[in-house]
């Protein structure tokens, strides 16, 4: 199946700083990825949905100058998390949508401390 | 907006035995996708079992089956012959079908499986 590598595994930051997330798809092109955030014992909750040469799309509640997206290209869109507050500690995850648009394929998370 | 509900926070079996794991979805469309999903403690998410709506034929991945009961807005995870490796949790997702542009998964609040030596 379909590879998406996400970037760092783990990373601890110190508050004000910023902290920039990978999600690369390795075999296949992706048009648009999503970014979801999991606080622990919860389900995943979509953050943006991020598109190719285009801005990204944010659900309701999420800041867009504090989480910024970049799509640059087909296969690679990144999560800023600009000035990281102990808040936004969080499991990061994102996904693909595959070369036939039916299925989503997610990279491996990122666990973010921010002390 | 399309809301899924997964009514049991945590479920165990015995190994070797059957267990069944329940989901409800709300949603106005008539074509969509269904998916249950695993997350093992190393919280890579994979793929377990993916319905197709238009398809009355429940989906089968070996131990994996689906009961998809399209008019009470049902899919049920039913898994045989459990696992040790099957512990982990496992969320419902439903997804839109695509038209010209791309959907998000929403995802239920999850179900938390524990198998029993």
């Amino acid at each position: 199946g379909a590879v998406v590598s996400q970037h760092p595994s783990w990373v601890i930051c110190k508050s004000g700083t910023s902290v920039k997330i990978e999600c690369r798809s390795l075999d296949f092109q992706a048009t648009t990825m999503f970014w979801y955030r999991q606080f622990p014992k919860q389900s995943l909750m979509l953050m943006a949905t991020s598109n190719e040469g285009s801005k990204a799309t944010y659900e309701q509640g999420v800041e867009k100058d504090k989480f910024l997206i970049n799509h640059a290209s087909l296969t690679l869109s990144t999560l800023t998390v600009t000035s990281a507050h102990p808040e936004d500690s969080s499991f990061y995850i994102c996904s693909a949508e595959g070369p036939t648009n039916e299925k989503l394929f997610f990279g491996s998370g990122t666990q973010l401390s921010v002390l | 907006a399309q809301t899924v509900t997964q009514s049991q926070p945590e479920m165990s079996v015995q190994e070797a035995e059957t267990v069944t794991l329940s989901c409800t979805y709300d949603t106005s469309e008539s074509d969509y996708y269904l998916f249950w999903y695993k997350q093992p403690p190393s919280r890579q998410m994979i793929l377990v079992i993916r319905q197709e709506a238009y398809k009355q034929q429940n989906a089968t991945e070996n131990r994996f089956s689906v009961n998809f009961q399209k008019a009470a807005k049902s899919f049920s995870l039913k898994i045989s012959d459990s696992q040790l490796g099957d512990a982990a949790m496992y969320f419902c997702a439903y997804r839109s079908t695509p038209q010209g542009g791309s959907e998000k998964l929403v995802f239920g609040k999850g179900t938390k499986l524990t198998v029993n030596p």
